[in-house]
């Protein structure tokens, strides 16, 4: 069954801090992985995409890690700000005949001062 | 550029009435998604249309969920008639194709008492 997990579900730092959230995936065929960042109230808005040959890509103080042999992936964030404060969607594209997008739960970041 | 617009922003209704949401996608974008969001859970989809033909609607419930997209632009998600457990957010997705990343709207929160 496609899943795709992540831990931990919520997560509270001091702002300057630096932290990592994990992303397991039980996903065939993979394509490819991507982080979302979801401030409350809005909708997801796409921070990176790895596919298969990439182990690391980064937007700014965001970095995401992407190893396809464990299938694990994690996104470090460098110096947080208090507009981290979101919940952060990993998802991973399956492509078997069509592609489908399978969502992990999120993790909720709380940043504070 | 323009993102993709929902509406209306929030809803409620009593149990057993009927709603419906609206989403024009960016322009140009032939691929349109509807996902709910239950409070704390990843976006689920409920139907994917490529310009104004259904692609997958294998999560919806078509007994009382709908949705078209007259033309391959705008669309409508309606449900008649609403159940306590549909309180959720609405969100309406597009994508230049099938395989591009995804641009959310800000989403309809709905509320079913």
């Amino acid at each position: 069954k496609n899943q795709v997990e992540q831990s931990p579900q919520s997560l509270i730092i001091l702002e300057g801090k630096n932290c990592t959230l994990q992303c397991n995936y039980t996903v065939s065929p993979f394509s490819n992985l991507r982080w979302y960042k979801q401030d409350t109230g809005r909708g997801p808005v796409s921070l990176t995409i790895m596919t298969f040959s990439e182990n690391t890509k980064s937007n700014g103080r965001y970095t995401a890690t992407l190893d396809a042999d464990t299938k694990q992936s994690s996104l470090h964030i460098t110096a947080s700000q208090l507009s981290d404060s979101a919940s952060y969607i990993c998802v991973v594209t399956v492509t078997s005949g069509t592609y489908k997008y399978i969502f992990g739960t999120g993790t909720r970041l709380k940043v504070l001062a | 550029e323009a993102g993709v617009a929902q509406s209306p922003r929030y809803k409620i209704i009593e149990k057993r009435q009927s709603v419906a949401f609206w989403c024009n996608p960016i322009s140009g974008h032939a691929t349109l998604y509807w996902y709910q969001q239950i409070l704390g859970q990843g976006p689920k989809l409920l139907i994917q249309f490529q310009n104004n033909g259904v692609v997958d609607d294998s999560q919806l419930p078509k007994d009382r969920f709908s949705a078209e997209r007259l033309k391959g632009v705008d669309s409508t998600l309606k449900i008649q008639p609403a159940k306590l457990e549909d309180s959720a957010v609405y969100l309406c997705a597009s994508s230049l194709d099938i395989t591009d990343t995804q641009y959310f709207g800000p989403g309809t929160r709905l509320t079913v008492l």
